[in-house]
C-alpha cells in the first residue's frame, strides 16, 4: 500500500514555543491530506482538510491561527502548532488520500508541551 | 451530522474465540466504509474497506465485514482470534454529502488472552 511518513514522531517543547510537524506521501501524490488529533484512549478527531495549493479547511472548534497548515506540494503537508500550551499535548496523525478515495495514515507525532 | 458508533469500548477474549465488533453509522446516502486497526505503538492500518459490490468484504489477517445497508451497519468479524490481534479497532465512514471526510468511531480496544 501507499506510504505516509510523519516527522518528528515525538517532540517535547516548552510552553509558548511553536512546533512544526511534517507529513509526506512517499510513493504517491496526495492532492488532499487530512490532519487528525487523537487524545489518549479516544478516537481520531478530524482537525482540518489540507488541499495542495489552497487554504486548509478547518473543522468546527479548531483554531486555524493556532494550528497552521500548509500544503505546498503534492507530497508534503505541514502542521504548525503555534504558541503551544500543555493542553495542545496530543497525538497528531496525518493521512494522504489516493484518487480511489482510500486514505493511508502516517505513524503519528506525539507532542508533549511542558 | 455524520456519526459513527462502535458499541463496545473494550473486548476481552481468549485465543481461538470468535470476534465480532459492531459499527453503526448515522448517515444516509452513498458511503464508503472502512475498518482500521492500530496495534500498540504503531500507526493505523487498513484492515478492509467497502466501496460497492458484494456487501461481504474480506480483509487482511482473516478479518471480514458485512455491510447491511438497511441497518446502517458494518460489523467486523474474525472466526478465530490470535494473541497478535490485540489492538484497537476503528470503524470509519466517508460520505459524499459530508464532504468526503472520514469520520471515525470511538474505537474498540481488543485484548486477546493467550
Amino acid at each position: 500500500g501507499a506510504v505516509v511518513s510523519q516527522h518528528p514522531s515525538w517532540v517535547i517543547c516548552k510552553s509558548g514555543t511553536s512546533v512544526k510537524i511534517e507529513c509526506r506521501s512517499l510513493d504517491f501524490q496526495a492532492t488532499t491530506m487530512f490532519w487528525y488529533r487523537q487524545f489518549p484512549k479516544q478516537s481520531l478527531m478530524l482537525m482540518a482538510t489540507s488541499n495542495e495549493g489552497s487554504k486548509a479547511t478547518y473543522e468546527q472548534g479548531v483554531e486555524k491561527d493556532k494550528f497552521l497548515i500548509n500544503h505546498a506540494s503534492l507530497t508534503l503537508s505541514t502542521l504548525t502548532v503555534t504558541s503551544a500550551h500543555p493542553e495542545d499535548s496530543s497525538f497528531y496523525i496525518c493521512s494522504g488520500e489516493l484518487v480511489t478515495g482510500e486514505l493511508f495514515f502516517g505513524e503519528g507525532s506525539r507532542l508533549t508541551v511542558l | 451530522a455524520q456519526s459513527v458508533s462502535q458499541h463496545n469500548h473494550h473486548v476481552i477474549l481468549s485465543e481461538a474465540a470468535s470476534l465480532e465488533l459492531g459499527c453503526n453509522y448515522s448517515y444516509g446516502g452513498t458511503v464508503n466504509l472502512f475498518w482500521y486497526v492500530q496495534y500498540p505503538g504503531q500507526h493505523l492500518q487498513l484492515l478492509l474497506k467497502y466501496f460497492s459490490g458484494d456487501p461481504l468484504v474480506k480483509g487482511i489477517k482473516g478479518f471480514e465485514a458485512e455491510f447491511i445497508k438497511s441497518k446502517f451497519s458494518f460489523n467486523l468479524r474474525k472466526p478465530s482470534v490470535q494473541w497478535s490481534d490485540t489492538a484497537e479497532y476503528f470503524c470509519a465512514v466517508k460520505g459524499k454529502a459530508a464532504g468526503n471526510k472520514l469520520t471515525f468511531g470511538g474505537g474498540t480496544r481488543v485484548l486477546v488472552k493467550p
